[in-house]
């Protein structure tokens, strides 16, 4: 069974920092592109960024470009969102997820919270 | 990246059939066959329902089925049930090498 745990999230104040995880498994880490996906409260969904199964390719939605760094450990079957410069429109659940460029987003993490605020 | 456009709320009777859109460019929807869409009820995580424009994943039911005209994509349930009642949102990969989300459709089954 394909289990994908977020971890990380909580309250930070506009400006700091924050590293969500993300633990997989049931699946072959090392060879699964992965993703992750924000939703603000009562919001749609937002693609944030992906990385791909080798952690050379890293894509990023306009909007955090610069701030967040994604990045993957296969030794720890983890991925990783490292986010600077927290705004408060960066408000959201943070949803990993693996990822197939034609296969879409085909697991999904239960979610973490990020409040930014002050 | 703008968000695709889908309709806020679509709602249909127990048994009925009914339709999503998803409209985009031709940077996105029209250029690239990687359209998937998502189940998402209240509080839970998203659900894969239909990937590269009209493949259902397994477990998925065949009552799910999706098209693509154009700029446009198109999400239809038939036999609508009542947990088919949810948040439905489609998904492009674009000319930018991105991901776009439409903006999210409520389906209520009366």
């Amino acid at each position: 069974e394909v289990q994908l745990v977020e971890s990380g999230g909580g309250l930070v104040q506009p400006g700091g920092s924050l590293r969500l995880s993300c633990e997989a498994s049931g699946f072959t880490f090392s060879s699964s592109w992965m993703s992750w996906v924000r939703q603000a409260p009562g919001k749609g969904l937002e693609w944030v960024a992906h990385i791909n199964s080798g952690g050379s390719e890293e894509y990023y939605v306009d909007s955090v470009k610069g701030r967040f760094t994604i990045s993957r450990d296969h030794t720890k079957n983890s991925l990783y969102l490292q986010m600077n410069s927290l705004r408060v429109e960066d408000t959201a659940v943070y949803y990993c997820a693996r990822f197939g460029v034609r296969a879409g987003w085909s697991d999904w993490g239960q979610g973490s919270l990020v409040t930014v605020s002050s | 990246q703008s968000a695709l456009t889908q309709p806020a709320s679509v709602s249909g009777s127990p048994g009925q059939s009914i339709t999503i859109s998803c409209t985009g460019t031709s940077s996105d929807v029209g250029g690239y066959n990687y359209v998937s869409w998502y189940q998402q009820h209240p509080g839970k995580a998203p659900k894969l329902m239909i990937y590269e424009v009209t493949n259902r994943p397994s477990g998925v039911p065949d009552r799910f089925s999706a098209s693509k005209s154009g700029n446009t994509a198109s999400l239809t349930i038939s036999g609508l049930q009542a947990e088919d009642e949810a948040d439905y949102y489609c998904s492009s990969y674009t000319s930018s090498r991105t991901y776009v989300f439409g903006t999210g459709t409520k389906v209520t089954v009366l």
